[in-house]
């Protein structure tokens, strides 16, 4: 059964600063997403990640994906205010399923 | 160009009884997911709908079910509500031949008294 991990769950940095978060999983997969979700609304989709090695940046946020050792990381760069909110990886189960498994999500807080 | 709709947003039921949500997917998807997210949780796959049959289902009891309509759109039906039950329900969208991106709704949000 395909099991996904992240860390750390809460997180609570200064704005300016760098961070990386990490997202492992248990069972080989072919898709990895990363979403944002801000309080009380839905998740809005920030990465789609297809293969080993792939790299994707979106203005202060770059995520890749190492299928090899089956971990996503998530790079915060000099943090604003602005990306508060709680992250979540999902692996998709592999086979063409599109279900998705999440983990428990990492709530950011960037205080000024 | 219409995203996910889901309806209503906001619904109090007691124990015990019936209810049902419903999803419209984005224009041009025809596949239909749901997931329920507890408070503090990550979302938790129920099950998805695509051709109007349930294709996967994850670990949910029977009281769970759901319908696809032939315009794609779909409904989450829970009896005998529990406590438990209260929850976010999301939908999510895709087109499965093309195997791309989900797209979330804004989400039902479930309490049960």
């Amino acid at each position: 059964e395909l099991k996904v991990e992240q860390n750390p769950l809460f997180l609570s940095m200064q704005e300016g600063k760098n961070y990386t978060i990490y997202c492992n999983y248990s069972t080989t997969s072919d898709r990895l997403y990363w979403y944002r979700q801000d309080p009380g609304k839905s998740l809005e989709s920030l990465f789609v990640l297809l293969s080993n090695g792939a790299v994707k940046q979106e203005g202060r946020l770059m995520a890749s994906l190492d299928t090899k050792a089956r971990l996503s990381t998530l790079h915060i760069t000099a943090a604003v205010h602005d990306l508060s909110a709680t992250y979540f990886c999902a692996v998709e189960v592999q086979g063409g399923s599109e279900k998705l498994v999440f983990g428990k999500g990492m709530k950011l807080t960037v205080n000024p | 160009d219409a995203g996910v709709t889901q309806s209503p947003t906001h619904l109090i039921k007691t124990r015990g009884q019936q209810v049902t949500l419903r999803c419209s997917p984005k224009s041009g998807h025809d596949t239909v997911s749901w997931y329920q997210q507890a408070l503090g949780q990550g979302p938790q796959f129920i099950f998805q709908y695509y051709e109007e049959e349930e294709r996967q289902r994850g670990n949910f009891p029977d009281r769970f079910s759901g319908h696809q309509f032939p315009n794609y759109s779909s409904e989450l039906n829970v009896n005998a509500l529990l406590l438990g039950d209260s929850a976010l329900y999301l939908c999510a969208s895709s087109l499965v031949r093309m195997k791309n991106i989900q797209y979330f709704g804004a989400g039902t949000r479930l309490s049960v008294l």
